[in-house]
C-alpha cells in the first residue's frame, strides 16, 4: 500500500532561517502530492500541491518539487517567520484510480520558529 | 463562506459508551471524509461519503460507522468505546466528483472533535 515518510521533528528554527522538511513516498501508479499545514488550534489546510513528475508547487514562500526518480517531495522555505510555526503534513492521493477517495498522510513535522 | 463545522469540539466519554460526531461541510461540497488523528498513528482515513453513499472505508473496526444526509451533512458514530479511541476526529469536505477520486486533492478541514475516553 501507499506510505509517506516525513523527517521527524520537532524542528526549532530562528526567524529568517532556511527550512527544509524531507518527505519521501512509496506508491505505485501516478500519485498527486501535497503539503498540508495545521496551525495551532486549527484544522489542516492545503499549502501546495504537485500533480505530476517535475511539477513545482509553491505558496506563501514555500516550495516543493515532485521528484519521481527519488520519490520525494521535500518542502523548503528560504526565510521563515514566527507565523510559520505549525505542523506540516506531506500527503498523497491517486487521482487515476476510480475508487481511491482518500489522502495518505505522513506523520507530520512540528516546526517552531523563534523570534 | 462558512467553513467546515464540527460538533462537539470536545467531549469526554467512558469505556463502553458510544459517541456521535457531526460535521457540516462547506456549502456546495458533496464529499465528506473523516480522519482520526493521534500522536502515535498520525492521520488515519476512516471513510468518505458522496451523495449519501460511502465510497471508501479505511482499516477500522466495525465499531466505527458513519452516514451522510441528503444535505451533505455527515455523522460518524463509535460504539463500545475503548481507551485507544481517544483522538482528534477531523472532518473534511470537498466538491467531490461523480467520476472518481480526489482529483484536486484539496480537502477543507474542520477544527476537529477531540474525544477523550476514560
Amino acid at each position: 500500500g501507499d506510505s509517506v515518510t516525513q523527517m521527524e521533528g520537532p524542528v526549532t528554527l530562528s526567524e529568517e532561517a532556511c527550512l527544509t522538511i524531507n518527505c519521501t513516498y512509496t506508491a505505485t501508479g501516478y500519485p498527486s502530492l501535497f503539503w498540508y499545514v495545521q496551525y495551532p488550534g486549527e484544522g489542516l489546510q492545503l499549502l501546495l500541491k504537485a500533480t505530476k513528475a517535475d511539477d513545482k508547487g509553491s505558496n506563501k514562500g514555500f516550495e516543493a518539487t515532485y521528484r519521481k526518480e527519488t520519490t520525494s517531495f521535500h518542502l523548503e522555505k528560504g526565510s521563515v517567520q514566527v507565523s510559520d510555526s505549525a505542523v506540516y503534513f506531506c500527503a498523497l492521493t491517486h487521482p487515476e484510480r476510480s475508487n481511491d477517495y482518500k489522502l495518505s498522510f505522513g506523520a507530520g513535522t512540528t516546526v517552531t520558529v523563534r523570534a | 463562506k462558512a467553513g467546515v463545522t464540527q460538533t462537539p469540539r470536545y467531549l469526554i466519554k467512558t469505556r463502553g459508551q458510544q459517541v456521535t460526531l457531526s460535521c457540516s461541510p462547506i456549502s456546495g461540497h458533496r464529499s465528506v471524509s473523516w480522519y482520526q488523528q493521534t500522536p502515535g498513528q498520525g492521520l488515519q482515513f476512516l471513510f468518505e461519503y458522496f451523495s449519501e453513499t460511502q465510497r471508501n472505508k479505511g482499516n477500522f473496526p466495525g465499531r466505527f460507522s458513519g452516514r451522510q444526509f441528503s444535505n451533505s451533512r455527515s455523522e460518524m458514530n463509535v460504539s463500545t468505546l475503548e481507551l485507544g479511541d481517544s483522538a482528534l476526529y477531523l472532518c473534511a469536505s470537498s466538491l467531490g466528483s461523480g467520476r472518481g477520486a480526489l482529483d484536486t486533492g484539496e480537502l477543507f478541514f474542520g477544527e476537529g472533535s477531540r474525544l477523550t475516553v476514560l
